[in-house]
């Protein structure tokens, strides 16, 4: 298909492990955000790529968050030590990057930390 | 500060009536503004959006919302609801000074009885 891709889907990790989730943008976008979406709640902003910029990690929640996209097309969000307020819907989002472009969203990364 | 407020947790329509999903903003300068739905376990669907121009924006599925500035609103609208529109909409704010970001409402969960 030609939307965003996310990958796993769900992903169950013990409080304490490592866990990483990819994003692959749609072809050709430039911009690509990360959000989290705790239940019954709208997206929150976690981070914004320009290529292979990160230009606003504002939205990170702690240092145990990290994302990079080091060729400017797939990324990673990788959060370590983590703890069980992580658990979450981690959403992937990508635009052309014109002020005018909505971003487009993949259906999301199910994390549950037990 | 910069927010989104959805005021109805839950707005309840007979198919074949009209549907009005509210939303109000608070921006420092110009808005652009979104309005976004939710399936189960998807991601985002992107309905339509207020750059400039016409109040009135068309968007997908026969949705519409009307951008008002004197009231600084963007309700979502549509002349004749479907079972299949029931869903979780959110409404959001871009902010680009300094970043490239959405801010989303707390979300509207839309019930449209047969």
């Amino acid at each position: 298909g030609a939307g965003v891709s996310q990958s796993p889907r769900y992903k169950v990790a013990k409080r304490g492990q490592d866990v990483a989730l990819r994003c692959d943008p749609i072809s050709g976008h430039v911009s690509l955000f990360w959000y989290q979406q705790a239940l019954g709640q709208g997206p929150e902003f976690l981070t914004y790529f320009q290529n292979e910029a990160q230009l606003d990690k504002s939205g990170l929640p702690s240092d145990r968050f990290f994302a990079e996209r080091p060729e400017g097309s797939v990324s990673t969000l990788k959060i370590q030590r983590t703890q069980q307020e992580d658990s979450a819907v981690y959403l992937c989002a990508s635009s052309l990057g014109g002020w005018d472009q909505p971003q487009h969203f993949g259906d999301g990364t199910r994390l549950s930390i037990l | 500060a910069q927010s989104v407020a959805q005021p109805e947790d839950q707005v309840n329509v007979a198919e074949g009536n009209p549907l009005t999903v509210k939303c109000t903003y608070s921006v420092s300068g110009n808005p652009y503004l979104f309005w976004y739905v939710q399936y189960p376990n998807r991601g985002l669907q992107f309905l339509l959006k207020y750059i400039t121009g016409d109040n009135l924006v068309k968007g997908s599925y026969g949705f519409e919302a009307e951008f008002n500035k004197s009231q600084t609103s963007f309700h979502l609208k549509k002349p004749s609801a479907l079972v299949s529109d029931s869903a979780l909409y959110f409404c959001a704010v871009r902010i680009l000074y300094n970043t490239d970001k959405l801010i989303f409402g707390t979300g509207t969960r839309l019930q449209v009885f047969p």
